[in-house]
């Protein structure tokens, strides 16, 4: 089935600056690509997400791109702020092997004021 | 209120002893879902299911089944044949398979005396 690696796994950043978080995966017929958050003690809830047919998406604060040649893709949050303090995870579908999202195992990402 | 509802949310049980947990949706959602989470591990896929009376496995299957006999509802049972079953299991259900937003519910934690 599908592998997704992410790193990395913890990130401490100041408060303003950016962060980055990188995935790979490994079945080329992926073609849906979302982040979730999870913040401490809650469940883990959709903040953005791209299909294979767009390069890159923005929101705000967020943005992920998406390198299909090279099977990856990254999450970018600027102007960190502590309330983006949670756990992060990617996930890609199976594609040909099934119907599920197969989730990286995680960046747990701290923002100091 | 809509959404999806995991009970109970704190279960203990012997070894040698199977488990069931419950996980019911009135999103009107043809997919469910359930993962495992444990530390530094992420969101492993158990089984899913895309429509009633049929469900698949995912990468961590053995040791747990699960039915669908009803639209809303998808139960997970921890069977005695888990090695190590002490963990975080999170329901969920999305619109559509593979490609849809994923809703979470709050999570079981089992834990194994």
């Amino acid at each position: 089935g599908e592998n997704v690696e992410q790193h990395p796994s913890t990130l401490s950043v100041q408060e303003g600056d950016s962060a980055v978080i990188k995935c790979t995966y490994s079945d080329s017929a992926s073609n849906y690509f979302p982040w979730y958050k999870q913040e401490l003690g809650k469940r883990p809830q959709l903040i953005i997400d791209i299909r294979s047919n767009v390069g890159e998406k923005k929101d705000q604060r967020i943005a992920v791109t998406l390198n299909k040649t090279a099977k990856h893709f990254s999450l970018h949050i600027t102007e960190t702020q502590p309330e983006d303090s949670a756990v992060y995870f990617c996930a890609a579908s199976s594609g040909g092997s099934g119907y599920a999202l197969n989730f990286g195992k995680g960046t747990s990402l701290l923002v100091t004021p | 209120d809509g959404g999806i509802t995991q009970s109970p949310k704190y279960l203990f049980r012997k070894e040698g002893q199977n488990v069931t947990l419950s996980c019911e949706q009135n999103l009107n959602h043809d997919a469910m879902y359930w993962y495992r989470q444990d530390p530094g591990q992420g969101l492993r896929l158990i089984y899913y299911s895309q429509i009633v009376n049929d469900f698949q496995k995912g990468d961590i299957a053995e040791g747990y089944s699960v039915s669908r006999e009803k639209k809303e509802s998808f139960p997970l049972t921890v069977t005695s044949a888990q090695k190590n079953p002490t963990a975080f299991y999170l329901c969920a259900s999305s619109m559509q398979p593979n490609t849809g937003e994923l809703f979470f519910g709050e999570g079981s934690r089992l834990t194994v005396l």
